[in-house]
């Protein structure tokens, strides 16, 4: 079990960044990965990528991987995932989920909402 | 990049019912295959994973099958609350990809 506590809810503008932050708890941060997917209002899951803290890894999905920078730190273990040059249709909820070394998926965070918006 | 796609996008169902969701892979996932559940304004919750292992403390009702390209999540039985959206995932290979969804309404 990792417990996953997301922060909050953001605005931001158009061309800004923004970083959200995914703390576990239930072990160290090196037992997992973590997964980071994002639904946009009345759409699907979008799988955006993962991090693996103990290698400082990640692999990106093609389509936001020149913007999306996922990071680890092991002292406050926490997650977190910025995304930068802000578009309107990045507005949606951005999950965490946490997975064993295997990658059997775990539990999720509770969301954060990011509204970009001018 | 692997495309997963879910069938029916949609079905109505009664209490008691057994309802069978059908996910396909584009290309072999082998058994790298998860299911979640989620109901609106919540958080997903993992249902299922290596395609027919249930996650700890979900009903036995919940059940799944398949590897390859071809899988399925059968509820039986089915509850109040089973009423949501369920989702497919292959993390065979990357991107991993999330099917569109099955939403099991009344």
């Amino acid at each position: 079990q990792v417990q996953l506590v997301q922060s909050g809810a953001e605005v931001k503008k158009p061309g800004s960044s923004v970083k959200v932050s995914c703390e576990a708890s239930g072990g160290p941060l090196n037992k997992y990965t973590f997964n980071w997917v994002r639904q946009a209002p009345g759409q699907g899951l979008e799988w955006m990528g993962r991090m693996i803290p103990i290698l400082s890894v990640a692999n990106y999905a093609p389509r936001i991987q020149d913007r999306c920078t996922l990071t680890a730190d092991t002292s406050t273990n926490t997650v977190y995932m910025e995304l930068t040059n802000l578009k309107s249709d990045d507005t949606a909820v951005y999950y965490c989920l946490g997975l064993t070394e295997d990658l059997v998926p775990l539990d999720w965070g509770q969301g954060s909402l990011v509204t970009v918006s001018s | 990049d692997i495309q997963m796609t879910q069938s029916p996008s949609s079905l109505s169902a009664s209490v008691g019912d057994k309802v069978t969701l059908t996910c396909r892979a584009s290309q072999g996932v082998s058994y790298y295959l998860a299911w979640f559940q989620q109901k609106p304004g919540k958080a997903p919750k993992t249902l299922i994973y290596g395609a027919s292992t249930l996650r700890s403390g979900v009903p036995s009702r919940f059940s799944g099958r398949g590897s390859g390209t071809d899988f399925t999540l059968t509820i039986s039985n089915l509850q109040p609350e089973d009423f949501a959206v369920y989702y497919c995932q292959q993390y065979h290979s990357y991107p991993q990809s999330f099917g569109q969804g099955t939403k099991v309404e009344i």
